[in-house]
Parts: C-alpha cells; sequence; structure tokens
C-alpha cells in the first residue's frame, strides 16, 4: 500500500522560533499534497493543497507568510511554521494523493 | 458547498456489540465517500470507500453502502472489539479539479469495552 511519513513525529519549540515538518511519500510520487491541522478532539482542518512545482494554495483564514509550504520534489512538501507561537499548537497531519489520499502520521507541535 | 454530517460521539459498546455511525452528505455531483480511522495519537487511516451509488465498500468486518436516495454512508461492524476504540470520520471528495479535496465530518469516537 501507499506509506506517508512524517517527521519529526512530535516537536517542542520555544516561541518565536520557526520549525520545519517534512511529508515523504516513500513509495509513489505525488503531485499534489495536502496539509491539515487537527485540534484536541476536533475534525481535520484542511490548511492548504501544495502542488509539486509552484505555489501552495491555501485556504480562507490560513496565513501563507506563516505556514510556508515548498514542494520541491514529487515526493516531498515542507511545512514551516514561522515565529511560532503558543496558539499554533496543534496536531499536523499532511496526505498525499495517488489514486486516494494517504495520510502521514501527524506531527504534534508544543510551543512554550 | 459540500458537507458530511456524522452522528456525534462518543459512542461506547461493550465487546461483541453490533456498531452503527451514521453519516450524510450533501453534495453536488456524484463523490465518492470515505471512512477514515484515527487510533490515538496518529494520523488517518482509510478504512474503506465507495465510488458509486449502490456500492458497498468493506474492510476489517466494517462495512458501509453508498445510498445516493437517502445521501447516506453508515458505518456498521457486526461485532466489535476492544481493538477497534478509535475516532472514525466520514469523508466525501468531488472529482471537480485534479486535487479530488477531501471533506470531512467531525469524527465520532468509539470506545469498545473488554
Amino acid at each position: 500500500g501507499a506509506v506517508v511519513s512524517q517527521h519529526p513525529s512530535r516537536v517542542i519549540c520555544k516561541s518565536g522560533t520557526s520549525v520545519k515538518i517534512e511529508c515523504r511519500s516513500l513509495d509513489f510520487q505525488a503531485t499534489t499534497m495536502f496539509w491539515y491541522r487537527q485540534f484536541p478532539k476536533q475534525s481535520l482542518m484542511l490548511m492548504a493543497t501544495s502542488n509539486e512545482g509552484s505555489k501552495a494554495t491555501y485556504e480562507q483564514g490560513v496565513e501563507k507568510d506563516k505556514f510556508l509550504i515548498n514542494h520541491a520534489s514529487l515526493t516531498l512538501s515542507t511545512l514551516t511554521v514561522t515565529s511560532a507561537h503558543p496558539e499554533d499548537s496543534s496536531f499536523y497531519i499532511c496526505s498525499a494523493t495517488r489514486d486516494t489520499q494517504y495520510f502521514g502520521p501527524g506531527t504534534r507541535l508544543t510551543v512554550l | 458547498g459540500d458537507s458530511v454530517t456524522q452522528m456525534e460521539g462518543p459512542v461506547t459498546l461493550s465487546e461483541e456489540a453490533f456498531l452503527t455511525i451514521n453519516c450524510t452528505y450533501t453534495a453536488t455531483g456524484y463523490p465518492s465517500l470515505f471512512w477514515y480511522v484515527q487510533y490515538p495519537g496518529e494520523g488517518l487511516q482509510l478504512l474503506l470507500k465507495a465510488t458509486k451509488a449502490d456500492d458497498k465498500g468493506s474492510n476489517k468486518g466494517f462495512e458501509a453502502t453508498y445510498r445516493k436516495e437517502t445521501t447516506s454512508f453508515h458505518l456498521e461492524k457486526g461485532s466489535v472489539q476492544v481493538s477497534d476504540s478509535a475516532v472514525y470520520f466520514c469523508a466525501l471528495t468531488t472529482p471537480s479539479g485534479s486535487a479530488r479535496q477531501l471533506t470531512f465530518g467531525s469524527g465520532t469516537q468509539l470506545t469498545v469495552l473488554p
């Protein structure tokens, strides 16, 4: 089956620092990847659509200068949370599209 | 716009009980329907899917039938196990564009007690 990995699985950082999260499709090429944010006991909120070789498409209300997305190859998309603050603490999940969406295991970000 | 309405949880059942989690949808066109499962601290895993009316998706003892007339895709399992404890998400995607963006329901927490 299709495998998507995320790194790191957990990260704790200080307020004001930047954090990069990687999403990789391990056994297939994905022209489109998605980034989601999930708050405790809630559903997934789509943040942005990441397209290989072009700019990401952000959902309404998501700050593109704060959540930088780069999709440099067909197997890698990165999400950088810039100048992180405690309210950015969340579970971030990526997915990669082949015949359907395959999800990564998620990254737990805690900003102190 | 497209939307998915799921039965609110949490749902608590005893082992070997029958499970139903209701899901209805609103969509333009002919969506594909999915159930995803999320175990604690993990990402989502595709549980089953159906791509056209009257299709039945099944996996690991779970089933769901795509009912166009009632716009529903209810998840069922005849005999749940403790290991089925997780959050279940109903979702749809419509074939507009190439991104096949998913629309999720709010999720239903299932706890199965031994």
